[in-house]
């Protein structure tokens, strides 16, 4: 398996811009989170979901932010528009609820967004 | 409302030196708990986890943490660090409605 796919890895974008930020969870698990990690707040969790549906997002910084799962193999974090503090490294992790080791976490290599 | 406190953004230690992290967390039921490692420039990985039994559990690399839940603590510890133990460690904890928190995160420095 390829592991937990994230792209873009790297994106520059100005204030007020929409970024849009992908994950592809390994096949088969069924639960998928968005956290952010900065150096200030450390890792946040913004939003989690169990086979595709919205479990708890009250981690969502604001309206600003939206995140979808339209299938089992895709989700996006939207930004719209973005600031200046929304640059912060984006990390996609997904997991296998129901098995003995449901709870270990894979980690993507993360989106690091650089909002100018 | 769940949450994980580590106590040390950044330990600086020497090379053969012992290690602990430590890790509280607030949650009134049962927990699963876990330390992640980030080497520079790489995924967050796990390092171990607690489910249940032995409270005392080994991971990778000679790392091992212990589970003491009338403190809520599952601090980290290494009884020699190699200056490739040099890494940002993560405490987790999972609570009974799958949601998974990390703690803001150690700096570990090692000199060689």
């Amino acid at each position: 398996d390829a592991g937990v796919i994230q792209s873009p890895r790297h994106e520059v974008t100005e204030m007020g811009q929409e970024v849009t930020l992908r994950c592809k969870p390994i096949s088969g698990h069924n639960s998928l989170f968005w956290y952010r990690q900065t150096m200030m707040r450390g890792l946040e969790l913004l939003i989690y979901f169990n086979n595709n549906v919205p479990i708890d997002d009250s981690g969502m910084p604001e309206d600003r932010f939206s995140a979808k799962m339209p299938n089992a193999s895709f989700s996006t974090l939207k930004i719209q528009p973005s600031e200046p503090r929304d640059s912060a490294v984006y990390f996609c992790a997904s997991t296998q609820r129901g098995v003995a080791e449901a709870n270990v976490l894979t980690f993507g290599a993360g989106s690091r967004l650089t909002v100018l | 409302a769940q949450s994980v406190s580590q106590h040390n953004h950044h330990v600086i230690l020497s090379e053969a030196a012992s290690l602990e992290l430590g890790c509280n967390y607030s949650y009134g039921g049962t927990v699963n708990l876990f330390w992640y490692v980030q080497y520079p420039g790489q995924h967050l990985q796990l390092l171990l986890k607690y489910f249940s039994g032995d409270p005392l559990v080994k991971g990778i690399k000679g790392f091992e943490a212990e589970f003491i839940k009338s403190k809520f603590s599952f601090n980290l510890r290494k009884p020699s660090v190699q200056w490739s133990d040099t890494a940002e460690y993560f405490c987790a904890v999972r609570s009974s409605a799958s949601k998974i928190i990390f703690g803001s995160g150690t700096r570990l420095s090692i000199r060689p």
